[in-house]
């Protein structure tokens, strides 16, 4: 079981390139969600998914996309990076329990644009 | 939307109590929780308290809740040093959840 899964740990942008990072979960966890987390900003929510096949914005949506074709992925999009999103990205997954929506985070994506 | 603010830093001696704080905007979270993060390191979750809770004691963890003020706090009895990390306040909103900047916490042997 190997909880939540991220790819690539690292990466290295030039400016007006596009990447997707990949956010894989075995858990059969409904929810899933990327985050953004800068110093002294705490993690801020770019979108989320409540089940496959749909997503919702988040706090700070603009300038990336996302997609969950398979209930295990969820993929984030940058598809014209600007140094304003290096960063290191999160993804997070919850199973649907009421108003539980306790979360687990995979270990993380370093990306940086110059 | 709602916010949520933490001090940045806190440093304790080892042994010492530890004490985190957290102040929030939205008073209709249902859970609230405290996650734990250590460098270069994904968030694990730490604890949580439900709502209608005041407190709630988990070994050398006990989080406090007043909802009347809005505010929550973490505190860590005979700090280690391996309890040093970023810890955030979370409280719970529909369908997500909320992080606050996140306090860095540093024991001092």
């Amino acid at each position: 079981n190997a909880g939540v899964t991220q790819t690539p740990k690292f990466r290295v942008l030039k400016t007006g390139q596009s990447m997707t990072l990949l956010c894989a979960q075995d858990m059969n966890h409904e929810y899933m969600y990327w985050y953004r987390q800068d110093p002294g900003m705490g993690l801020r929510l770019i979108h989320y998914s409540v089940g496959e096949g749909t997503t919702a914005k988040g706090e700070v949506p603009d300038g990336y996309n996302v997609s969950r074709l398979k209930k295990q992925n969820f993929l984030l999009g940058l598809e014209s990076a600007a140094p304003s999103q290096t960063s290191v990205y999160f993804c997070a997954s919850s199973p649907k329990r009421g108003a539980n929506y306790e979360q687990y985070f995979g270990p993380g994506t370093r990306l940086t644009v110059t | 939307g709602e916010d949520v603010e933490q001090s940045l830093f806190l440093s304790v001696r080892e042994g010492d109590s530890s004490v985190i704080n957290c102040t929030y905007t939205d008073s209709s979270s249902t859970y609230l929780y405290w996650y734990k993060q250590e460098p270069g390191a994904g968030l694990q979750l730490l604890t949580y308290i439900f709502s209608n809770m005041d407190m709630k004691q988990d070994q050398r963890l006990t989080v406090l809740l007043n909802k009347k003020d809005k505010h929550l706090s973490l505190r860590i009895a005979d700090t280690q040093t391996g309890d040093s990390a970023i810890y955030f306040c979370a409280p719970g909103g529909y369908q997500k959840v909320t992080f606050g900047t996140g306090t860095k916490l540093q024991v001092i042997p």
